[in-house]
């Protein structure tokens, strides 16, 4: 069975960093490409970054460019998310999701809040 | 980027109905269109991909069509734990790969 599992989030100040992991179990881990996806209170789902399996090749949404970096550690099935200069805007509940294409498995979340 | 529209934002609909949602592409994706189903406080659910192929476990009154720029989902009668958010998703012009804003079934 495919688990995805995330962990790292809470309350932080504008400005703080954070770091989310991902532990993934039930599959071949390095051989997928694996996303951040987001989603703020009440609001629809947007992709954050992606790795692909061997992971020199990342790709960011332009709301994060610069401030995020999405990395993998594929001897431990392991997904993270380096989240710097974090705004108010950033609070969201963060995914962790596999994909073969389409986004076919998602972990539960993580809720990440971004407040003074 | 390519922005996906979906329509209506919101539908009410009785249980035991028929339901078609829509998806339009600002360009065309060819037939790189996934559904997701959001119900309240969980997760986001792969319904179909490729836009008619069934994702594991997804029952039959589930389905999709289309091509290019217009696409759909069919859900043939609406079951009770059918009233959820439904997204579009496009894969085939990425980064980013990009979501509709949803379309929330609610029962009338």
């Amino acid at each position: 069975e495919v688990q995805l599992v995330e962990s790292g989030g809470g309350l932080i100040q504008p400005g703080g960093s954070l770091r989310l992991s991902c532990a993934a179990s039930g599959f071949t881990f390095r051989s997928y490409s694996m996303n951040w996806v987001r989603q703020a209170p009440g609001q629809g789902l947007e992709w954050v970054a992606y790795i692909h399996s061997s992971p020199t090749t990342t790709f960011y949404a332009d709301s994060v460019q610069g401030r995020f970096t999405i990395s993998r550690d594929n001897a431990n099935s392991l997904l993270h998310l380096q989240m710097n200069t974090l705004r108010a805007d950033d609070t969201a509940v963060y995914y962790c999701v596999r994909e073969g294409g389409a986004f076919d498995y998602w972990g539960q979340g993580t809720l990440v809040t971004v407040s003074s | 980027e390519i922005v996906m529209t979906q329509s209506p934002a919101t539908l009410s609909v009785s249980p035991g109905e028929r339901v078609t949602l829509s998806c339009r592409a600002s360009q065309s994706v060819g037939r790189n269109l996934a559904w997701y189903q959001q119900k309240p406080g969980q997760t986001p659910r792969l319904l179909i991909y490729y836009t008619s192929t069934r994702a594991t476990g997804i029952p039959a009154r589930f389905s999709g069509s289309g091509s290019g720029t217009e696409f759909t989902l069919t859900i043939s009668s609406l079951q009770s734990e059918d009233f959820a958010v439904y997204y579009c998703q496009q894969y085939d012009n990425w980064p980013p790969k990009t979501f509709g804003q949803g379309t929330k079934l609610e029962i009338k």
